[in-house]
């Protein structure tokens, strides 16, 4: 079955301990990307990689850290949370840029 | 800067018609989607919009302008499971930037 894989769905934290949300896919898709999703502001872009080697920074990217080594994984790094990273986040695929993109379930962080 | 409206909520009757409204201005324009995202759910794709006009999806119809910035998704024959909150999106210069969302409520 086609997907996007997100894993924690559910983390609670602390305020300073590393983090890691990994996203793989299985459909062979060049673009990723990493959204946080935030009530009354909608998706916000953090990262985005249009292949291997080659990421970019989204909107609000401060915080935050990705790394695309391999096509399939798209990983999020949160070297330091805070309380405002706190959020809904949902990462996505597609073939390739301009297409539309295919949503994992999200993961709900909780930064104490 | 690059800013995309949408009304916050809509209410309409179930069996109904209901068209929501998106205006954008963004520094490049490579395409809009709207996607469908049920509460606590993924976004999920609906329809794309590259060249003006408007494409039609079985009860799901998009409409595009460029000239004006704008664009509708028109929901016919509405269904209770339609109750979700629909999201504009456009692709500008590699990024996707994204509306608010608009809350859709259905009633009986």
């Amino acid at each position: 079955e086609a997907q996007v894989t997100q894993n924690p769905r559910y983390l609670i934290t602390v305020t300073g301990k590393k983090l890691t949300v990994t996203c793989s896919q299985n459909m062979n898709h060049e673009y990723m990307s990493w959204y946080r999703q935030d009530p009354g502001l909608g998706l916000r872009q953090i990262y985005y990689s249009m292949n291997v080697e080659v990421t970019d920074k989204g909107d609000v990217p401060e915080g935050y850290k990705v790394s695309r080594k391999e096509k399939r994984n798209f990983p999020l790094i949160l070297e330091s949370p805070s309380p405002n990273q706190t959020s809904l986040y949902f990462c996505a695929s597609s073939p390739d840029w301009g297409q539309p993109q295919h949503f994992g379930d999200g993961t709900r962080l909780s930064i104490l | 800067g690059q800013n995309i409206d949408q009304p916050t909520e809509m209410t309409a009757t179930e069996g109904a018609i209901v068209q929501i409204n998106c205006t954008y201005q963004t520094s490049g324009f490579n395409g809009l989607f709207w996607y469908q995202q049920h509460a606590g759910e993924a976004p999920t794709f609906l329809s794309y919009n590259v060249l003006d006009g408007l494409e039609e999806k079985g009860r799901f119809s998009s409409f595009l302008s460029r000239s004006k910035g704008y664009s509708y998704l028109l929901l016919k024959e509405l269904q209770m499971k339609d109750s979700a909150s629909y999201l504009c999106a456009v692709y500008s210069n590699y990024q996707l930037i994204w509306g608010a969302g608009t809350k859709l409520i259905i009633k009986p």
